[in-house]
């Protein structure tokens, strides 16, 4: 089973910061990368899939990259509102989902 | 616009059967091409894949669940739902229906419903 594996797992960092966290496989998942974020109480969000394609109404602050087994999601001025966990997830080859275990941003 | 409504018991006892049902509002579920999902949270941990069905019927499951684990789908009611068999402690968390961005099979999910929080004790 591919693992994924986030990092780092905690980030202090002020508003306005850029911001880049990082998601490792343990074996090449091409392109079928995707970053949640999640907020207390809430589901999981979809920022991006395709490794580097935003998904509908998410802000272009946000943007991923990468390919194979190295990803990063970045947040070019953190907002308010950014403060959450994100989560990366590899999907498409058996079995077909696995998610990291998230990084939190924390206000600094 | 597409919505999943979540509904099912929060408190479930030891060696239970844990039922889930997610209902589809906005478009129909055997028509759509999508293979649905349920992923669950336990308390401040991360999230797992449970298992998938297609719009055809076609069951995907975890392999480290797949003993205790049956997703079905109702295309009357336009549901599909979980069970979760032989539950422990281990079992509590919060559990998500949701469904892919795309129907290319096993895509990323952009659409969730609103979690339910499922506590086994007795």
């Amino acid at each position: 089973e591919i693992v994924m594996t986030q990092s780092p797992a905690t980030l202090s960092v002020s508003p306005g910061e850029r911001v880049t966290l990082s998601c490792r496989a343990s074996q090449s998942v091409s392109s079928n990368l995707a970053w949640y974020q999640q907020k207390p109480g809430q589901a999981p969000r979809l920022l991006i899939y395709g490794a580097s394609t935003r998904a509908t109404g998410i802000p272009a602050r946000f943007s991923g990259s990468g390919s194979g087994t190295e990803f990063t999601l970045t947040i070019s001025s953190l907002q308010s509102e950014d403060f959450a966990v994100y989560y990366c997830q590899r999907y498409n080859n058996w079995p077909p989902y696995t998610f990291g275990q998230g990084s939190k941003l924390e206000i600094k | 616009q597409l919505q999943l409504q979540q509904s099912g018991p929060g408190l479930v006892k030891p060696s239970e059967t844990l039922s889930l049902t997610c209902t589809v509002s906005g478009g129909s579920i055997s028509s759509s091409g999508y293979y649905w999902g349920w992923i669950r949270q336990p308390p401040g941990k991360g999230l797992e894949w449970i298992g998938s069905i297609s719009y055809s019927g076609g069951t995907y499951y975890n392999p480290s669940l797949k003993s205790r684990v049956t997703i079905s789908v109702d295309t009357s009611k336009n549901q599909f739902s979980l069970k979760l068999s032989s539950l422990t402690a281990a079992d509590t968390a919060v559990y998500y229906c949701a469904r892919p961005q795309s129907t290319d099979a096993f895509e990323a999910f952009d659409i969730w419903g609103q979690g339910t929080m499922v506590t086994v004790s007795s």
